[in-house]
């Protein structure tokens, strides 16, 4: 079985300001590894996943991750960000074969402080 | 296109009943899966559809249950309702099975629960 940990709850961010929000995961076999948004009151929505090549992947509203096998980390990462990044983010991954389920991590939450 | 929708938004109920909520998936996704979501859990993974056939199940009791009818949409029950069970119940929806490459989930609002 997978699982995942975000060791961080919260994170409060100046604007404009670098983030990075952490990602540990646990498998015995190859994952894909995911993160995904959740804007208040509003349902989750992907961001970026890793299914193979490039270490680094560039998502959507200018994050990306970088997989790392050897750390088994997958930490998401803006170079500057905006008020609204205020969110909730996720981490999840799954095994990369067969018809198995995501598992999502518990959650960082991002503010962004004016 | 229309996105997925669940119904109803806020639902309260008292220990002991039961409750259904209801999701529609995109237009042409096969696959619905439900999540629980607590503060601090996260998203706890209750159950898969795909073509009305339940394809995984996560860690929950039977009481929570679920199905999926011919046109993709799905509901979910829970019976005997404890004051637990309160949290936001998250439906997604996919064009592929889990299982494929170019799985990616689109998420309803969710139904907000709360259990007296």
């Amino acid at each position: 079985a997978q699982s995942v940990t975000q060791l961080d709850s919260q994170v409060p961010v100046f604007e404009e300001a670098p983030v990075e929000l952490r990602c540990n995961y646990s498998s015995s076999v190859s994952v894909y590894l995911f993160w995904y948004v959740q804007y208040p009151n509003q349902g989750l929505q992907l961001l970026l996943k890793y299914l193979s090549g490039s270490t680094l992947v560039k998502g959507i509203n200018g994050f990306e991750a970088e997989f790392n096998k050897s750390q088994t980390s997958f930490h998401l990462r803006k170079p500057s960000v905006h008020i609204s990044d205020t969110a909730e983010y996720f981490c999840a991954v799954r095994h990369n074969f067969g018809n198995e389920k995501l598992t999502f991590g518990t959650g960082t939450r991002l503010t962004i402080i004016p | 296109k229309a996105g997925v929708t669940q119904t109803p938004r806020y639902l309260i109920k008292t220990r002991g009943q039961q409750v259904t909520l209801s999701c529609s998936p995109i237009s042409g996704h096969r696959s619905v899966s439900w999540y629980q979501q607590t503060p601090g859990q996260g998203l706890q993974f209750l159950f898969e559809y795909f073509s009305e056939t339940q394809r995984n199940k996560g860690n929950f009791p039977g009481r929570f249950s679920g199905r999926q009818f011919s046109n993709s949409r799905s509901e979910m029950n829970v019976s005997t309702l404890e004051l637990g069970d309160s949290a936001l119940y998250l439906c997604a929806s996919s064009s592929a099975g889990t299982g494929s490459t170019n799985e990616k989930l689109f998420f309803g609002s969710g139904t907000q629960l709360s259990v007296l």
